[in-house]
């Protein structure tokens, strides 16, 4: 079985500043793990995603995450926040190999921008 | 190339009616799964087509349906709808495992 903890379901930074969010999960085989941004009366948006290989990834908009699979974490992060960054973000986590094409999503982070 | 379609964007019914709800993938993608979004639930799976089979289902009650076509569009269907059921439908399409494009949802009401 698959899940993801996303821990703050509010995140607030000042313009430029470091942007964390914090995406852990749980997975009985190896994952694929996904960031999606959704903006307000929109769908999801792919930032990023990890299937094998590198475990820094890199993604759309500066964003990037790790894979660390000792801490089962997957956290996204951008070296400077932009207003246009304010927005909410879902982790998601799939299983490889399970046959099952879905996605668990974690409860979301809702991403404000102070100028 | 065309992204993810789904119709109606906005839709609004009265408890006990049924609605249909219809989504377009990405030319080439033979799978489409449907998730349903309310502020209470989060985003939950409700079902995954490929090949116009059902190969996975949330947990959802059987009121609850959809269905896809030889040309991987696909529909879900609400029956005997309730207030809760009030939700951000969205669809997503994908090649298999590991990449999925998702629309911009129908926003069903009931009323």
């Amino acid at each position: 079985a698959q899940s993801v903890t996303q821990l703050g379901s509010h995140v607030s930074v000042s313009e430029g500043a470091l942007v964390l969010l914090r995406c852990n999960y749980s997975s009985s085989v190896p994952p694929y793990l996904f960031w999606y941004v959704q903006y307000p009366n929109q769908g999801l948006q792919l930032l990023l995603k990890y299937t094998t290989g590198a475990t820094l990834v890199k993604g759309i908009n500066g964003f990037e995450a790790e894979f660390k699979k000792s801490e089962t974490s997957f956290h996204l992060t951008k070296p400077s926040a932009h207003m246009s960054d304010a927005a909410e973000y879902f982790c998601a986590v799939s299983g490889r190999g399970t046959g099952a094409n879905n996605l668990f999503f974690g409860t979301g982070t809702r991403l404000t921008v102070i100028p | 190339k065309a992204g993810v379609t789904q119709t109606p964007r906005y839709l609004i019914k009265t408890r006990g009616q049924q609605v249909t709800l219809s989504c377009s993938p990405i030319s080439g993608h033979r799978s489409v799964s449907w998730y349903q979004q309310t502020p209470g639930q989060g985003l939950q799976f409700l079902f995954e087509y490929f090949s116009e089979t059902q190969r996975n289902k949330g947990n959802f009650p059987g009121r609850f349906s959809g269905r896809q076509f030889s040309n991987s569009r696909s529909e879900m269907n609400v029956s005997t709808l309730e207030l809760g059921d009030s939700a951000l439908y969205l669809c997503a399409s994908s090649l298999q495992l590991g990449g999925y494009t998702f629309g911009s949802g129908t926003r069903l009401t009931v009323v």
